[in-house]
């Protein structure tokens, strides 16, 4: 069963740092895209940026650059999203996704995670 | 940067036929992907490449597009179509746009 997991609900105070997770199992890890994507509390999506888990390259969102980190373990599976310096306008719900295929043109988005919330509070 | 828009809501009646679009400067000429997404789940992909339905997903979520629109068609709504739904695009820019999003009601 094609599926991503990811880390569990995070609380953090203004200013510190988070570091959320993405496991993929049931196929290939390094053969496709992944994705992150941002919700706000009763608000729509915005994507953060992507990372090919074969090289490690990155792209962001220009709105999330210098902001965010995107790495992963390919031994383990798995894609890491880091939040730094947060603020409490940067709490919601933040999901993984898969993308296409590695190489290849840009492509849907057909298997996500089940999201994890990061709040932000003093 | 690309601005994708939709409709806030849309209200349709068992059995009809639901209508959301998506505009945005030549769209016609962008793939276009559409999510579905209810409360408290993840989205889900019901239309990808504009008009190809993804496995497991109903021959009632149909998609096409315009110049300057795409539209996801859900014919024969039912109570469990009720969701917000989402286009999407690539755009050249090399960033993914979202839609703002339209939340369908089922009468």
């Amino acid at each position: 069963q094609v599926q991503l997991v990811q880390s569990g609900a995070e609380v953090k105070k203004p200013g510190a740092s988070v570091r959320v997770s993405c496991k993929a199992s049931g196929y290939t890890f390094t053969a496709y895209y992944i994705h992150w994507v941002r919700q706000a509390p009763g608000q729509g999506l915005e994507w953060m940026g992507w990372i090919n888990p074969t090289s490690g390259d990155t792209i962001s969102a220009q709105k999330f650059q210098g902001w965010v980190t995107m790495t992963r373990d390919t031994s383990i599976g798995t894609a890491y999203l880091d939040l730094n310096r947060l603020k409490s306008d940067d709490s919601a719900l933040y999901y993984c996704a898969r993308g296409g295929m590695i190489p290849g043109a840009p492509d849907a988005f057909d298997i996500w995670g089940q999201g994890t919330v990061v709040t932000v509070s003093s | 940067s690309y601005v994708l828009t939709q409709p806030p809501s849309v209200s349709v009646a068992p059995g009809k036929t639901a209508r959301i679009t998506c505009g945005g400067n030549d769209i016609g000429t962008k793939s276009v992907h559409w999510y579905q997404q209810k409360p408290g789940q993840a989205p889900l992909l019901v239309i990808y490449y504009h008009s190809d339905r993804p496995s497991g997903i109903p021959e009632r979520f149909s998609g096409s597009k315009s110049a300057n629109t795409a539209t996801l068609t859900i014919s024969r709504v039912e109570a469990g179509d009720e969701a917000t739904y989402y286009c999407q695009v690539w755009d050249s820019s090399s960033e993914w746009v979202f839609g703002g999003g339209t939340k369908l009601t089922v009468l």
